[in-house]
């Protein structure tokens, strides 16, 4: 079946470095996509959404960046700082089947470097 | 304001049990949607929760069921455990079957 999917398994950046983390899904229904970050025992937490309709989207010392052409997904961290280490998932939905549950990538364990 | 909060934290359970987790949404939410997560997985859908009706299904058997109360609060049951149940049982929640839920922190199922 379709599915969200990560191109990296871990993630090594230096404390002060920018991140990026990708994602590729291959639903082409999909129209809002999540990014979480998951810390050791923690749920999932909300980082930045985006919708199919925009290309880039910024929050505080994050950018998700969509390419829908080549269904592709990124997360960008500025200034990575010891506490952004975590798994990073990016989540998708295809919103216009009604209800459905978010469809989960296996994750990018970022570990930042001293 | 609370968030989502689930209880309990941690169980272990016996091969052919039965267990049921709770969860009690955000303040102001409505639709509890439920997760299971896989050690070194990313968590899959389990269904969802609205108007106290099961509104969607992810690819899981009829051992898993739920419930949602009238104060939008609910339960996930799971019957019959398999030692393969053994995961993270995340409760999301969010507003009028909405996008972007909040997650609780979990139930962490041990079936031994």
């Amino acid at each position: 079946g379709e599915s969200v999917g990560l191109h990296l398994p871990t993630l090594s950046v230096q404390e002060g470095d920018n991140s990026i983390i990708n994602c590729a899904y291959s639903n082409s229904a999909s129209d809002y996509f999540i990014w979480y970050k998951q810390e050791s025992g923690k749920g999932p937490q909300f980082i930045i959404d985006i919708r199919s309709n925009m290309d880039k989207r910024q929050g505080q010392r994050v950018t998700v960046l969509l390419n829908k052409t080549v269904k592709h997904l990124s997360l960008q961290i500025a200034a990575t700082q010891p506490g952004d280490s975590a798994v990073y998932f990016c989540a998708e939905i295809a919103t216009g089947g009604g209800a459905d549950g978010l469809t989960f990538g296996k994750g990018t364990h970022l570990i930042i470097q001293p | 304001d609370a968030g989502v909060t689930q209880s309990p934290t941690h169980l272990i359970k016996t091969r052919g049990q039965q267990v049921t987790l709770r969860c009690s949404p955000k303040s102001g939410h409505d639709t509890v949607s439920w997760y299971q997560q896989a050690l070194g997985q990313g968590p899959q859908f389990i269904f969802q929760y609205y108007e106290e009706e099961e509104r969607q299904r992810g690819n899981f058997p009829d051992r898993f069921s739920g419930h949602q109360f009238p104060n939008y609060s609910s339960e996930l049951n799971v019957n019959a455990l398999l030692l393969g149940d053994s995961a993270l049982y995340l409760c999301a929640s969010s507003w009028g079957q909405g996008l972007g839920a909040f997650f609780g922190q979990g139930t962490r199922l041990t079936v031994v």
